[in-house]
């Protein structure tokens, strides 16, 4: 069975500032997606980023970008000049390409901006 | 707008008693999902519907049905048997096929009294 892992349950990152989150996951699988996902204090579930397993090149949105290292099973965020805005639990998801309508997630980690 | 609705945004169950959410969308999306997610921990799946009258069970079913009667609505009943169903219950819909992203609605937490 698939696993998604981040081990980070807290980070802080100064306003303006970078910071990267890190997830990796355990599957046998050669064909998937992975997601970021923000969820702020209203508790709604915002997609940030996606990724396709077979694309080399890391997707990009906006301020958002991923590091994805395949053969390492590693999918980190990093999220660029920081706003107050980017406070939030952030989720790191898999999705089975076999099992395409089951999103496994992450256990979040919870992102504070400090101005 | 397009989007996914769910209410209400808070529900109260008493002991023993039968309570259902509201999830509706107008995105015209052929499957839908019910997630819970308890503090400290990311979501885990209780049903999903891929298709109207079908659907499956998640991870953690037990205690918990759902119904399919129509493509924009998708409500789960969380049953006198779910022991534990304080918890925060998010739905969320996506196009058919293997090429698609999951929209959520805002969710609802359930409160046991």
């Amino acid at each position: 069975a698939q696993t998604v892992t981040q081990s980070q349950p807290e980070m802080s990152v100064q306003e303006a500032e970078t910071v990267t989150l890190s997830c990796t996951y355990d599957t046998s699988e050669s064909d998937y997606y992975l997601f970021w996902y923000k969820q702020p204090p209203s508790r709604q579930m915002i997609l940030v980023i996606r990724q396709e397993a077979y694309k080399q090149q890391n997707a990009t949105e906006n301020r958002f970008s991923v590091n994805f290292q395949k053969a390492a099973k590693s999918f980190s965020l990093k999220i660029s000049d920081s706003q107050l805005g980017d406070a939030a639990m952030y989720f790191c998801a898999y999705r089975s390409f076999t099992s395409y309508d089951k999103v496994i997630f992450g256990p979040g980690t919870s992102l504070s901006v400090i101005p | 707008d397009g989007g996914i609705t769910q209410s209400p945004k808070y529900l109260f169950r008493k002991e023993g008693q039968n309570v259902t959410l509201s999830c509706e969308q107008n995105l015209n999306h052929d499957a839908m999902y019910w997630y819970r997610q308890d503090p400290g921990q990311g979501l885990r799946l209780i049903y999903y519907s891929q298709i109207v009258n079908d659907f499956q069970k998640g991870d953690i079913a037990e205690g918990y049905s759902v119904s399919r009667e129509k493509k924009e609505s998708f409500p789960l009943t969380v049953t006198s048997a779910q022991k534990n169903p304080t918890a925060f219950y998010l739905c969320a819909s996506s196009e058919a096929g293997d090429q698609e992203t999951q929209y959520f609605g805002p969710g609802t937490r359930l409160l046991v009294l």
